[in-house]
C-alpha cells in the first residue's frame, strides 16, 4: 500500500526557533498533501493543503506566516513552524493522496513538537 | 452543531466481543466514507474506504453507510486486544472538493484479554 513518510518523529526545541518537518509518499507521486494537527484526545484538524507548485491554501485561523508550507516536488512537502512558542506544541501530520482526488489520504505517522 | 459527530468513549470491551463504532453527519453533500485507526502516537491508518450508501466487508471489518438517516459505522468481529486504539471516522463530499476530509473526534477502543 501507499507509504508516507515523516521526518522527524518528535523533536524538542526552545522557543523562538523555528522547526522543519518533512513529509514524503515513498512510492507514488503526490500532487496534493495535507497538513494537520491534534491535540490530545482530539481530533485531526486541517491547517493547510499542499499543492505541488503552489502556493499552500491555508484553513481559517491558521496563521500562514507561521506555518511556512514548501511543496517543491511529487514526492515531499515540508511544514516550518517558524519562532515556536510553547502553545504550538502538538502533533502535527501529513497526509497525501496517490490517485485521484477522492481516493483515500495515507497519513505519515506524525511528528511531536515539544516547544520548552 | 460540528459537521461529523462520534462518541468519544472509551469503549472498553472483552476479548472476542462484537463493536459497533458510529459517527452521525449533518452535510447531505458527503459522498465519500472512511474509518481510520490510530495508535497512541502514531498517524492514522486506513481500515475501510467506502463510496455513498451501502456495506463493505473486509476481514473482521465491516463497514455499513446509511444516507438517508446520515449515519455510519464499523463493525469489528471477534475482537482482539491489538485491535485497541482510536478509532476515526472520516468524510468528504464532493470530489472536486480538492480532497479535504471531515474527521470525527475519534472513539477510543481498549479491547480486554
Amino acid at each position: 500500500g501507499a507509504v508516507v513518510s515523516q521526518h522527524p518523529s518528535w523533536v524538542i526545541c526552545k522557543s523562538g526557533t523555528s522547526v522543519k518537518i518533512e513529509c514524503r509518499s515513498l512510492d507514488f507521486q503526490a500532487t496534493t498533501m495535507f497538513w494537520y494537527r491534534q491535540f490530545p484526545k482530539q481530533s485531526l484538524m486541517l491547517m493547510a493543503t499542499s499543492n505541488e507548485g503552489s502556493k499552500a491554501t491555508y484553513e481559517q485561523g491558521v496563521e500562514k506566516d507561521k506555518f511556512l508550507i514548501n511543496h517543491a516536488s511529487l514526492t515531499l512537502s515540508t511544514l516550518t513552524v517558524t519562532s515556536a512558542h510553547p502553545e504550538d506544541s502538538s502533533f502535527y501530520i501529513c497526509s497525501a493522496r496517490g490517485g485521484l482526488y477522492n481516493s483515500p489520504l495515507h497519513f505519515g505517522n506524525g511528528t511531536r513538537l515539544t516547544v520548552t | 452543531q460540528k459537521e461529523v459527530e462520534q462518541d468519544p468513549g472509551p469503549l472498553s470491551v472483552p476479548e472476542g466481543a462484537i463493536v459497533s463504532l458510529n459517527c452521525t453527519y449533518s452535510n447531505s453533500a458527503f459522498q465519500y466514507f472512511m474509518w481510520y485507526r490510530q495508535y497512541s502516537r502514531k498517524g492514522p491508518e486506513l481500515l475501510m474506504y467506502t463510496y455513498s450508501s451501502g456495506n463493505k466487508e473486509d476481514g473482521r471489518f465491516t463497514a455499513q453507510v446509511d444516507k438517508s438517516s446520515k449515519y455510519i459505522s464499523l463493525f469489528i468481529r471477534d475482537s482482539q486486544p491489538s485491535d485497541s486504539a482510536t478509532y476515526l471516522c472520516a468524510m468528504s463530499p464532493f470530489e472536486n472538493q480538492g480532497g479535504k476530509l471531515i474527521f470525527g473526534q475519534g472513539t477510543e477502543l481498549s479491547v480486554k484479554p
